[in-house]
């Protein structure tokens, strides 16, 4: 399935770098998630946005900078990061105004801070 | 904000046993509560669902359960084959709009043949 897209699928960044990872969806769906998938706390939910609005923050440091600049792109933009940040990072989205609120979820960008 | 609860964390059983999954949640605003696998190296997939109005449902070998006085929802998977073996996901949420699916933390499931 290519319905949500996320690049890269693997990233290195040193604590002083700035990157990004890119979330597309082929969906059609208004709804788009950032999770954070670690071994500690799998699939801890970080951002939610709605038609293009950030609806939810959840208590995510500002060194994590979503944005999303229309409803089938998404991304998460990285700096200062901590080597605790290492995970898995999926996006997800779905169709927020509709009864079925089914997720699907991207491949995920594993990230790793060294 | 709502919490979801999962257990147990891993389950081992024997291919062709049946194996549950229990999940309770805080919300009771929550209506849709969904089951994904997770296999090694992949994303989360749908594989079952219920919503509030309904107590029961059944995919072939898997199958759902709500109780919604309770707050409590499971997964019944019978037959269990090797390639059951993958982690497990339960989460809640509703249908309103600007709300996202609160997961638990998973199970893992290993089915040995």
């Amino acid at each position: 399935e290519t319905g949500v897209t996320q690049t890269p699928r693997h990233l290195v960044m040193g604590m002083t770098n700035k990157k990004s990872l890119k979330c597309e969806q082929h969906l059609g769906h208004n709804a788009m998630y950032w999770y954070k998938q670690s071994a500690k706390k799998p699939l801890e939910l970080m951002f939610v946005y709605n038609f293009k609005e950030q609806t939810e923050n959840n208590s995510v440091p500002s060194r994590f900078s979503p944005e999303c600049p229309n409803s089938s792109h998404l991304f998460l933009h990285l700096h200062t990061l901590q080597p605790e940040d290492s995970a898995l990072y999926l996006c997800a989205s779905s169709q927020a105004s509709s009864a079925n609120t089914e997720a699907f979820f991207g491949q995920g960008t594993r990230l790793t801070v060294v | 904000g709502e919490n979801v609860e999962q257990h147990p964390s891993t389950l081992s059983v024997q291919e062709g046993d049946s194996a549950v999954i229990k999940c309770t949640y805080s919300d009771s605003a929550s209506n849709y509560f969904p089951w994904y696998k997770q296999e090694l190296g992949k994303r989360p997939q749908l594989i079952i669902d219920i919503r509030s109005n309904v107590g029961e449902k059944k995919d072939q070998r898997i199958a759902v359960t709500l109780n919604k006085t309770a707050k409590h929802f499971s997964l019944h998977i019978t037959e269990t084959q090797p390639e059951d073996s993958a982690v497990y996901f339960c989460a809640a949420g509703t249908n309103q709009a600007g709300t996202a699916l609160i997961f638990g933390k998973g199970t893992t499931l290993s089915v040995s043949s």
